[in-house]
């Protein structure tokens, strides 16, 4: 059964630690997808990727946030220094980049930053 | 902009009623897909359906059935004979498409709560 798999799923850190999120989207697809969730900000989409080039990270924090895609198989977003604000539920997703195909989700990443 | 407005933030319902999510869209495009996702408790999004702008035709999957309406420019969900499984958040979200890609635009969900 192909899913997006991602590790951690949950980490705790204490503030101005770097933390790395990790994301291996299902085999064949080639736009990778990072979200992040807050109840306050609902889903939003910090970068996507597309045969491993990034297209678009404009909602992404630039100071702090880094995205990655090192391979195929490897997504990678990093928050250097944390801040207790990006706590919240980071989802990576994955699809085939056609307009219209389904995206696919990952479990999650729950990052607690105290 | 593309947007997508789920107004109901939460539904109680008794397990056996149905229940009617709303999902309300506004888009350019003339070719756009409508998705609902669903996030039970433990939190995963799992994808549920997709829908192209040219069908219309509803869609029917055991209790879930979905409702496509161009002209209100509706796309809702409803599910029938509801169960406390069934408890979870419900996203609907629209395909927006750049030059580059797809990448999709949610609404802010609706919270169902099924009671036993």
């Amino acid at each position: 059964d192909a899913r997006v798999t991602q590790t951690p799923r949950h980490k705790v850190t204490e503030m101005g630690q770097e933390v790395t999120m990790r994301c291996q989207p299902i085999l064949g697809h080639n736009t990778v997808f990072w979200y992040r969730q807050t109840m306050m900000q609902g889903l939003e989409l910090l970068a996507y990727f597309r045969n491993r080039a990034p297209l678009d990270d404009s909602g992404m924090p630039k100071d702090r946030f880094s995205a990655e895609m090192p391979d195929a198989t490897l997504a990678t977003l990093k928050i250097q220094p944390s801040e207790p604000r990006d706590s919240a539920v980071y989802f990576c997703a994955s699809g085939l980049g056609q307009h219209g195909n389904t995206i696919y989700f990952g479990e999650g990443s729950w990052l607690t930053v105290v | 902009a593309q947007k997508v407005t789920q107004a109901q933030t939460e539904i109680s319902v008794v397990e056996k009623e149905d229940v009617t999510l709303d999902c309300v869209y506004e888009t350019r495009d003339t070719t756009y897909y409508l998705f609902w996702y669903k996030q039970p408790p433990s939190g995963e999004l799992v994808f549920l359906i997709r829908r192209n702008s040219f069908d219309e035709q509803n869609e029917i999957s055991g209790r879930y059935s979905w409702n496509f309406q161009k002209s209100t420019s509706s796309f809702n969900f409803t599910i029938t004979a509801s169960q406390v499984v069934d408890s979870a958040v419900y996203f609907c979200a629209l395909s927006e498409w750049a030059e580059y890609g797809n990448k999709l635009v949610f609404g802010a969900g609706t919270i169902l709560r099924v009671k036993s």
